[in-house]
């Protein structure tokens, strides 16, 4: 399963935009990437995904570089709501099957 | 609700023992997926069934850990003699499929304490 980097940890203002990025370089032509997220004493949501294009839907935008090896989720305006633990995943598009977790990505919010 | 349903959503046992952990998965969902959780880490993948067969279960520790789902919906994840290291939170989800681009909807698990 291909692996993706991402901090640690980011910190953001409420009401402002914040920026999770995500490096993923050994990213093959079929694997699609997943972002979820986990609130406290919750399970994992959904966020958004893409392949190539970037994505927008209402919780967030995924940018995709030209080259695929790095992409970055938007959240446009932080709420404290958004304050989780938020995770990139590379998931292959032929194969499909299970969700690779890493150590994501702590964001909190500060009001 | 009509979301992933997981009982019980504690559970608190002693060292040897057997434990049972259930999920209900979303109605029409073929695919439900098996992942534990310990503090400050990301969810461990352990097992995922299409229907009623397991179609990757790599991640499965060692042969105390067992998973069913009989008819295709309801699964059962089985712990024999437990340990302490067991001691985690287990997740649940289930998708339509197991597309690369469906989504998977988690259950709010089931916490598992094992003294």
């Amino acid at each position: 399963d291909a692996k993706t980097t991402q901090p640690n940890s980011m910190e953001s203002n409420e009401e402002e935009p914040v920026h999770l990025p995500c490096n993923h370089s050994t990213i093959s032509g079929t694997d699609y990437i997943h972002w979820y997220r986990q609130l406290p004493s919750q399970g994992p949501e959904y966020v958004i995904h893409g392949l190539t294009s970037n994505v927008n839907n209402r919780m967030a935008s995924l940018a995709i570089a030209e080259d695929r090896k790095s992409s970055t989720l938007i959240l446009h305006r932080a709420t404290l709501r958004d304050a989780a633990v938020y995770y990139c995943i590379l998931r292959d598009g032929n194969q499909g099957g299970k969700l690779i977790f890493g150590q994501g990505t702590e964001l909190s919010v500060k009001p | 609700g009509a979301g992933v349903s997981q009982t019980p959503s504690n559970k608190v046992t002693e060292k040897g023992k057997y434990v049972e952990l259930r999920c209900d998965p979303i109605s029409g969902h073929t695919a439900l997926y098996w992942y534990r959780q310990s503090l400050g880490q990301g969810p461990e993948f352990l097992i995922y069934f299409q229907g009623t067969g397991a179609a990757d279960d790599s991640g499965l520790p060692n042969d105390r850990f067992f998973a069913v789902r009989p008819e295709g919906s309801v699964s059962t994840l089985k712990i024999q003699r437990t340990e302490r290291g067991d001691s985690a939170v287990y997740l649940c989800a289930s998708s339509r499929g197991v597309s690369g681009t469906g989504e998977l909807f988690f259950g709010e698990g089931s916490r598992l304490t094992v003294l």
